[in-house]
């Protein structure tokens, strides 16, 4: 699977949106950006996934860049309960196992 | 929303003991996966299971751990003889199946001493 590149920290102001940047310049074509969060110790908890199409769910937006090689996680109006951790997996969608990879994310905070 | 549930929440045991630790995975799923946190650092994958064997296994997941699907519900991990090592958060997750996303439980917090 291919190696993930995301800042260690980032600040938000509430009810602002929250941007978290990823790289995966050595994706390929078969592979899949996954996005999850732990909130302290928590089970990580899935937020959105896409191949190469922006995609919107009721938690987030995930823009892909045309060549694949970067994404963005977009929490439009960030609240206090969205400190968390950010992971940003790429992996593909085949085979039985499917195991994910982790990286140290992204902490972010979300600020009064 | 269905959810993993895993327990305990918190498990204590003396170094050298046997733990074993429960996921009731979401019911409709058929794969099944263990992963570990050791305070502070990434979750690592230790074993996938899947129609009632181990599809992979990590390195950490070596002869002292086990998992079983005994019943329909339930899916277990074991660690045989625990070392001070194993004290980490181990989190269940399961997947439906096809191009699905894994779902986690709130994990098992296991204390070594």
């Amino acid at each position: 699977d291919a190696k993930t590149t995301q800042p260690p920290s980032m600040d938000c102001a509430e009810g602002r949106a929250a941007n978290l940047p990823c790289n995966h310049s050595t994706i390929s074509g078969n592979e899949y950006v996954y996005w999850y969060r732990q909130i302290h110790s928590q089970g990580p908890q899935y937020i959105i996934h896409g191949l190469k199409n922006n995609e919107t769910n009721e938690m987030a937006s995930l823009i892909i860049t045309e060549d694949r090689k970067s994404s963005t996680l977009i929490l439009p109006h960030a609240t206090l309960r969205d400190t968390a951790v950010y992971y940003c997996i790429v992996r593909a969608n085949a085979g039985n196992n499917r195991k994910l990879i982790w990286g140290l994310g992204t902490s972010l905070a979300v600020n009064p | 929303e269905p959810e993993v549930t895993q327990t305990p929440s918190h498990q204590v045991t003396q170094m050298g003991q046997e733990v074993i630790l429960r996921c009731v995975p979401i019911s409709n799923h058929l794969y099944f996966y263990w992963y570990r946190q050791i305070l502070g650092q990434k979750v690592e994958f230790l074993v996938s299971f899947y129609n009632n064997e181990i599809s992979e296994k990590s390195e950490i997941f070596d002869d002292q751990f086990s998992v079983e699907r005994p019943d329909g519900s339930n899916f277990t991990l074991k660690i045989r003889s625990t070392k001070l090592e194993d004290s980490a958060m181990y989190f269940c997750a399961s997947r439906a199946g096809g191009p699905d996303t894994q779902y986690f439980g709130p994990g098992t917090r296991l204390t070594v001493l």
